[in-house]
């Protein structure tokens, strides 16, 4: 069974903690990418990648930090420095087709919702 | 960077009336825009796209149309339905060096029984 896999589901920080979340695709897709969703402000993109060992900044990167050690995995670390990180964050992979004829189908995981305390 | 505005951030229709759903993108040289949908509680996922070599895409009652020069695009559903209640969010591909997808914030479709 194909899919993107997110861990945990619900993820409990206090304050000046570093946190892990898990992404895990068997997609064997190149890309991979990590939303935050906030109500009223859509998906904001905090790190992308599209191929192991390189990965770029989204718009809201400050506070966060990823790696991309494995073409499967992409996890990202939610740390002190993060002011406001209680959130939803969603997990993401797709193939990469570019050009003008090429479509960017972004399969989502389940999410993993973090509160700070 | 690439911007995405969307519009309206709620909407309520009557079953069996049509919703249009409006977006604009601030980089010209985004090439491909995707819209997906999510159910509360649900993860997003992809109803309809359209690349930019093309003006409008049809998918049975739901259709999107592009505007390249006035950079806006537009979901449309026809006959909705209350399965179609749901945050709808539209996306923008910037086509450079690294293909980075930017949404919208969102519209919250309510289709009233």
């Amino acid at each position: 069974d194909g899919g993107i896999t997110q861990s945990p589901k619900y993820l409990f920080r206090k304050e000046g903690q570093n946190v892990t979340l898990s992404c895990e695709q068997n997609l064997n897709h190149d890309a991979m990418y990590w939303y935050r969703q906030d109500p009223g402000q859509g998906l904001r993109l905090i790190y992308y990648s599209q191929i192991v060992n390189d990965f770029q900044k989204g718009d809201i990167a400050e506070g966060y930090s990823v790696s991309r050690e494995k073409k499967e995995s992409f996890p990202l670390t939610v740390t002190s420095a993060q002011k406001n990180p209680t959130a939803f964050y969603l997990c993401a992979s797709s193939t990469e087709q570019g050009g003008d004829s090429g479509a960017n189908v972004l399969t989502f995981g389940a999410g993993s919702r973090l509160t700070v305390l | 960077g690439e911007n995405v505005e969307q519009h309206p951030s709620t909407l309520s229709v009557q079953e069996g009336d049509s919703a249009v759903i409006k977006c604009t993108y601030s980089d010209s040289a985004s090439n491909y825009f995707p819209w997906y949908k999510q159910e509360l509680g649900k993860r997003p996922q992809l109803i309809i796209d359209i690349r930019s070599n093309v003006g409008e895409k049809k998918d049975q009652r739901i259709a999107v149309t592009l505007n390249k020069t006035a950079k806006h695009f537009s979901l449309h559903i026809t006959e909705t339905q209350p399965e179609d209640s749901a945050v709808y969010f539209c996306a923008a591909r910037y086509s450079g060096g690294y293909q980075k997808v930017t949404f919208g914030t969102g519209t919250k479709l309510q289709v009233i029984p």
